[in-house]
């Protein structure tokens, strides 16, 4: 199994609200990460996780909010977003320095 | 500064035929090169993989080329199908203890009827 799932695909969510995104791999991995997509650029590394810990955040605003409850689950929270966070979110993992296999992304509009 | 150079940005191609993209690399330290394609509104899916001592990989109709002295890379793709129609990103892997990835800003091909 070479599959890493996301849930929801689409997510449209006002400004107030609270939501969160799921990311999902039974490979094995124990490295994940969170990447925001804006159309036509190449994706942009938010956070990584290694065995469980968060090991790197590139400078995120914290109105985003990641979570690992164990070496499967990666969840993203979101809470009090602007437009400008409207972008194809996607989940990844690897296997220390191997490929990293990437979800296929929820579409995030944010009201 | 390690970025990533791809070109052309866009390119439109006949069904059935062929078509190279490059890549241009200045990152540091360097660890692999992968190539990935990306649909639309999806995740990328990685087509090949190659390390510094690697000139040539191929999967399928696909086949990456690498010249680390150079620092520059090419996907070929052969035969094309209407199916090839997406962006094609160049990334390269620096090692970190973890896996630092630097996205190229993709090729967007078009495979014409």
């Amino acid at each position: 199994d070479t599959e890493v799932t996301q849930t929801p695909k689409h997510l449209v969510m006002g400004m107030t609200n609270k939501k969160s995104l799921k990311c999902e791999q039974h490979m094995g991995h124990r490295a994940m990460y969170w990447y925001k997509q804006k159309a036509k650029k190449p994706p942009e590394l938010m956070f990584v996780y290694s065995y469980e810990k968060l090991s790197i955040n590139e400078s995120v605003p914290s109105r985003f909010s990641p979570e690992c409850p164990n070496s499967s689950l990666l969840n993203l929270h979101l809470h009090a977003l602007q437009p400008e966070d409207s972008a194809l979110y996607l989940c990844a993992s690897s296997q220390g320095t191997d490929t990293q296999y990437f979800g296929p992304g929820t579409r995030l509009t944010v009201l | 500064k390690n970025q990533v150079e791809q070109s052309p940005q866009s390119l439109i191609i006949l069904e059935g035929k062929n078509c190279t993209l490059q890549c241009n690399y200045t990152v540091s330290p360097f660890s692999n090169l992968r190539w990935y394609k990306q649909d639309t509104g999806r995740g990328p899916v990685s087509l090949t993989i190659m390390t510094f001592s690697e000139n040539t990989k191929s999967n399928g109709r696909y086949t990456a080329t690498l010249d680390a002295d150079t620092k520059q890379s090419s996907l070929h793709i052969t035969a094309s199908q209407l199916s090839d129609s997406a962006s094609y990103i160049c990334v390269v892997s620096q090692v970190t203890g973890f896996q630092k990835l630097v996205f190229g800003t993709g090729t967007r091909l078009l495979v014409s009827p």
